[in-house]
């Protein structure tokens, strides 16, 4: 696509249930990022992809946080018995290779989870 | 720990003038600073890059100047317009790392 998309762009749920979240990168972009914000603040990385390397995921918060990617393609990202603490807006963005050189990352519009 | 501050205090400004957004940052040695815009409800679009060995770095309206003694990045916007009104963050990477970190930002307004 021209973008990056995730689905879904809001998303309530009830305190203790799984959420799983999706991102579609844009085409070729072999580098994805998950990032969460929370509101005011800046963004907090969760969890890196390269091509068909072992995911980086030294950011991920709890062992509650996994995410998935198929090859260089789809990412979702999943949240299991979710808390309160939970609720902010979860960033996707890819780029060409874990290189930006001039082109930096281009994100998705968000997933804004609403924990109650 | 590292830590990159930007001011969380709004930035007004008249119309046409220039608006200068600061980022600092402590324990960190970064090859590359980045700026992006984002505006409500969006994901942050990508402005400009600046290398470490690079002390300035222009794209049309926006310039950025990157000091790494001072551990301090700079971004201008000259001849501001109301739909530059936004907020700004700062990001950093180390070289060869993949990891980017992101500062809070920076509201600006730029008042007709």
């Amino acid at each position: 696509g021209a973008g990056v998309s995730q689905s879904p762009s809001n998303k309530v749920t009830e305190k203790g249930k799984d959420v799983e979240l999706r991102c579609d990168p844009i085409s070729g972009h072999t580098a994805l990022y998950w990032y969460r914000q929370r509101l005011g603040q800046g963004l907090e990385f969760l969890i890196y992809f390269q091509g068909n390397s072992a995911p980086d995921k030294s950011g991920l918060p709890s062992d509650r946080f996994s995410a998935e990617r198929t090859g260089e393609s789809v990412s979702t990202l999943t949240i299991q018995r979710t808390q309160q603490e939970d609720s902010a807006v979860y960033l996707c963005a890819s780029s060409w290779s874990r290189d930006t050189t001039n082109y930096g990352y281009t994100f998705g519009s968000g997933t804004r989870l609403t924990v109650v | 720990s590292q830590k990159i501050e930007q001011n969380s205090e709004a930035l007004n400004i008249q119309e046409g003038k220039t608006a200068t957004l600061t980022c600092n940052y402590t324990n960190y040695s970064p090859a590359y600073l980045q700026w992006y815009r984002q505006d409500p409800g969006r994901g942050p679009v990508f402005l400009l890059l600046i290398r470490e060995n690079e002390k300035e770095k222009r794209k049309e309206r926006l310039k950025v100047t990157f000091d790494t003694t001072l551990k301090q990045s700079l971004f201008h916007i000259t001849a501001s317009q109301p739909a530059d009104s936004a907020t700004y963050l700062c990001a950093l990477r180390n070289t060869g790392g993949f990891k980017t970190i992101f500062g809070a930002g920076t509201r600006l307004f730029v008042k007709a």
